[in-house]
């Protein structure tokens, strides 16, 4: 079944830790996005690809990096966590416009990261 | 500047209690207009695609309509599983979805 995953749901981890966080898709979509959300907020996006060698920063500046080496896959790395970066992390992916109507994106079941 | 209000922030509903949801929207080009669910700790699933005003979809008890500057989200006789937060969103340009905080709905059995 095509779907996204990420992984891993709920990470705690202490301060100054390297992070990844996993996020694949076998829905072959070229576009993937990551966002932040934070309880009782809007979605803000961090990150996004347009395909293979292609990454952007996001409206919401954030200390993390992303690569894209192959299509299904997007992760997202923080090099030295800190306690500002506890929030939730969701993976996103969508359909190139020019080839479909279908525009919505399709989320991951997120990551809930938490840094002490 | 691009965006998008949802209200109420929350409603509780009883069983059986129709109701709508509304999403105000200002997104310039607008490329989609979209229905979210999202229960406690998991992504938003995706619910309705609206393109066009007038546009309508409809799925189970979910009812979604588009005017040029608002769209609702109808609940029918809405059970409790139904209890979840509802997120729009609306698409500008080729990546950027621009999401309001969302009606978080309960009902009571």
């Amino acid at each position: 079944e095509a779907d996204i995953y990420q992984t891993p749901r709920y990470l705690v981890i202490g301060t100054g830790k390297k992070i990844t966080l996993e996020c694949s898709q076998t829905m072959g979509h070229d576009k993937m996005y990551w966002y932040q959300q934070d309880p009782g907020m809007e979605l803000h996006l961090i990150h996004y690809s347009y395909g293979v060698n292609s990454t952007e920063k996001g409206d919401l500046s954030s200390e993390s990096t992303v690569s894209r080496i192959r299509t299904e896959h997007f992760p997202l790395t923080l090099e030295s966590a800190r306690p500002s970066h506890t929030s939730q992390y969701l993976c996103a992916s969508s359909e190139w416009e020019g080839t479909t109507m279908n525009t919505e994106a399709f989320f991951g079941q997120g990551t809930r990261l938490t840094v002490v | 500047e691009d965006q998008v209000t949802q209200s109420p922030e929350a409603l509780r509903l009883q069983e059986g209690e129709s109701s709508s949801l509304n999403c105000s929207y200002t997104v310039s080009g607008l490329r989609g207009l979209f229905w979210y669910r999202q229960d406690p700790g998991k992504g938003p699933e995706f619910l309705f695609t609206l393109y066009s005003a007038g546009e309508e979809k409809e799925k189970e008890r979910l009812k979604a309509t588009l005017t040029k500057k608002e769209s609702f989200l109808h609940i029918t006789a809405p059970k409790p599983e139904d209890s979840a937060t509802y997120l729009c969103a609306g698409k500008s340009g080729t990546y950027k979805y621009i999401f309001g905080t969302g009606t978080r709905l309960k009902v009571l059995a």
